[in-house]
């Protein structure tokens, strides 16, 4: 099943503690994206990937970083958590178009992250 | 700037109603605009993409609209359901850059 995964799927931590929220897909897709919903601004983006080695900021980058390794995997990594980054997040990926970025992005079922 | 805004916010309609949520969007270039269903507390999902040459995409009860000219899209929902009931949020690429734009989404509450 083409699927993209999200662990863990809830985390209540503490601030300062190094967090990594790991995504993986099975489609074979270039583009990787995180995002972070808040309530009343939607959904922004963090962090995209093009493909592997290939990152760059989103909207809001700042306190969180990424890696692409594997064309898979994708995590994001909070390396001094904060409460202010206490959100729902979402990895989703997509393949990449002629176009460029726009083909069907496939969502993971999100994180919510907690941060005291 | 690129930016997408929705409206409205928020809309309650009843069971079996007709209903249009909109989008403006100030991305160029243009190169697509995508509509997705966001049920709480889950990942949104595609309902359709509109291109530069399209002006009416159907997918179901769902069918959007994109007028070029005035930067704007649509999406009506007929004969609305209970399971409609969702966030609806319109995307667009910024550019040839990677990054998405996104608008704030419409919540839409459909009552029996």
């Amino acid at each position: 099943e083409a699927q993209v995964t999200q662990n863990p799927r809830y985390l209540i931590t503490v601030t300062g503690k190094k967090l990594t929220v790991t995504c993986s897909q099975n489609m074979n897709h270039e583009y990787m994206s995180w995002y972070r919903q808040d309530p009343g601004l939607g959904l922004r983006q963090i962090y995209y990937s093009m493909n592997v080695e290939v990152t760059d900021k989103g909207d809001v980058p700042e306190g969180y970083k990424v890696s692409r390794k594997e064309k898979r995997n994708f995590p994001l990594i909070l390396e001094s958590p904060s409460p202010n980054q206490t959100s729902l997040y979402f990895c989703a990926s997509s393949s990449v178009g002629l176009a460029g970025v726009g083909d069907t992005q496939y969502f993971g079922p999100g994180t919510r992250l907690t941060v005291l | 700037k690129n930016q997408v805004e929705q409206s409205p916010q928020s809309l309650i309609i009843l069971e079996g109603k007709n209903c249009t949520l909109q989008c403006n969007y100030t991305v160029s270039p243009f190169s697509n605009l995508r509509w997705y269903k966001q049920d709480t507390g889950r990942g949104p999902v595609s309902l359709t993409i509109m291109t530069f040459s399209e002006n009416t995409k159907s997918n179901g009860r769902y069918t959007a609209t994109l007028d070029a000219d005035t930067k704007q899209s649509s999406l009506h929902i007929t004969a609305s359901q209970l399971s409609d009931s969702a966030s609806y949020i319109c995307v667009g690429p910024s550019g040839n850059t990677g990054k998405l734009i996104f608008g704030q989404g419409t919540t839409l509450q459909v009552k029996p």
